[in-house]
């Protein structure tokens, strides 16, 4: 158990409405990401972060934003949700061990429903 | 284009026997790592095996190993006298980047059944 905890775990909103997911870490791990999973496309990087108010895009930010102010949590708003944004998303963890090939650790998802 | 390529979107295996789960993947980079993930009708992400680009050694945990062929760019897994449990999704995976640019990139995963 990495102390990842996702919040909501479950959630259905309207098209349009702003969504916003937590990732709560209990480690202090600098590396942060935020993951869609589709059927037929695998695990998607949409934002990751190495450090508070230091946050990057991935492949498939667009629709997306992120902040992290504090080292344990790591959030990720929908602005205006679309139904295209119905997917499960995981946050990730990285540890710092000083070795880059560190395997992440995943929350255990959050399912979100664009209706 | 596909950096982490899984051709198999489902396979079936006889409890007991090895399954072979096929991962390509594309990068310039000498530098680099490749992970499998099992997800479980649970959802959850479990991290099962890891190998890195300079390793001299096939990586092994357990009853999974990693059958690396560098030239090929192909890092395969091979679960062995498979069980009921194994039955799940299956992702390869790929790091990019170093530090604070370190991503992992996955493929589309591989839906194993296995049968008693």
């Amino acid at each position: 158990d990495a102390g990842i905890t996702q919040s909501p775990r479950h959630k259905v909103t309207e098209t349009g409405t702003p969504v916003t997911l937590r990732c709560h870490q209990t480690e202090n791990h600098r590396y942060m990401y935020w993951y869609r999973q589709d059927p037929g496309h695998g695990l998607r990087l949409i934002h990751y972060s190495y450090g508070v108010k230091d946050t990057d895009k991935g492949e498939v930010s667009d629709g997306y934003s992120v902040s992290r102010s504090k080292t344990e949590d790591f959030l990720l708003t929908l602005e205006s949700a679309t139904s295209s944004q119905t997917s499960v998303y995981f946050c990730a963890i990285r540890p710092d061990r000083g070795v880059v090939n560190t395997e992440a650790f995943f929350g255990q998802g959050t399912r979100l429903t664009v209706v | 284009a596909q950096k982490i390529t899984q051709t198999q979107p489902g396979m079936f295996v006889q409890e007991k026997e090895a399954v072979t789960l096929d991962c390509t993947y594309d990068t310039s980079d000498p530098s680099y790592g490749l992970f499998w993930y099992k997800q479980p009708s649970s959802g959850e992400m479990i991290f099962l095996i890891y190998q890195g680009s300079y390793d001299q050694q096939n990586a092994t945990e357990g009853r999974y190993s990693l059958n690396f062929q560098k030239a090929r760019k192909s890092a395969n897994l091979v679960i062995s006298a498979s069980q009921l449990g194994d039955s799940a999704m299956y992702f390869c995976a790929m790091r990019e980047g170093r530090d604070s640019s370190y991503k992992l990139i996955f493929g589309s995963g591989t839906r194993l059944l296995v049968r008693p």
